[in-house]
């Protein structure tokens, strides 16, 4: 059974930094056909990816927020670790973690690239406010 | 970074309805287009993948197409648990992945 599920403080205040953790269950972190990121939702809007990490220890991160990002994994934890810094109140969100299906080999034995979330964690709802 | 724009931003049907939802890639992404559904408070649900292939256990009544730039979720008959908020995705580049704005599915 596939699990995440996300920790950390639901408070932080303007300026400080966010460290949230993803501990999964189920598959592991090195497996090359997964991968792990952290995606965000402020209260009524849109989902917003931040950061992925590959099974190879490859790390991608959205462009507008890449100076602020660093995601990083300990496999023998089955963690998944995302600091965030100088947070703003703009930053309220609920931050969830998600396994991406990264490929797939077809009938023919093709490498087919895939990119899909297939299991979510709950979610965690992170404030910023002093 | 590839920019995804779904419309309706927000829609009106009722049960038993025929329903479309559109998303648009401002670049071609061939057939790297997933669809999610979300319901208040809930995580995303994964519903199609790859444009077209549908997620195990995801009813037979959610359909995708397209490919390119332009792509269409279609329920065939909606039912009361399908009014819920749908995103498209794409995973073109896994680097920058990229979600449509959403489009919320009311009752009416």
């Amino acid at each position: 059974q596939v699990t995440l599920k996300e920790s950390g403080p639901v408070l932080v205040k303007p300026t400080e930094t966010l460290t949230l953790t993803c501990t999964v269950s189920g598959f592991s972190l090195s497996n090359a056909r997964m991968g792990v990121s952290w995606i965000r939702q402020p209260p009524g809007k849109a989902l917003e990816w931040l950061a992925h990490i590959f099974s190879n220890d490859e790390k991608s991160y959205s462009t507008s927020l890449k100076s602020r990002l660093t995601i990083s994994k300990d496999t023998s934890k089955s963690q998944v670790v995302l600091t965030m810094t100088n947070m703003d109140p703009v930053d309220t969100a609920t931050y969830y973690c998600a396994r991406m299906i990264t490929y797939y080999y077809d009938s023919s034995g093709y490498k087919r690239d895939l990119g899909y979330f297939d299991y979510w964690g709950q979610g965690t709802l992170v404030t910023v406010s002093s | 970074d590839i920019q995804m724009t779904q419309s309706p931003s927000s829609l009106s049907a009722s049960v038993g309805d025929r329903v479309t939802i559109t998303c648009r890639a401002s670049q071609s992404i061939s057939s790297y287009l997933n669809w999610y559904q979300q319901k208040p408070g809930k995580a995303p649900k994964l519903l199609i993948y790859a444009a077209s292939s549908l997620q195990s256990g995801v009813p037979s009544r959610f359909s995708g197409s397209g490919s390119g730039t332009d792509f269409t979720l279609t329920i065939s008959s909606l039912q009361p648990e399908d009014f819920a908020t749908y995103y498209c995705q794409q995973s073109y580049s896994t680097l920058t992945i990229t979600f449509g704005q959403g489009t919320r599915l009311e009752i009416k």
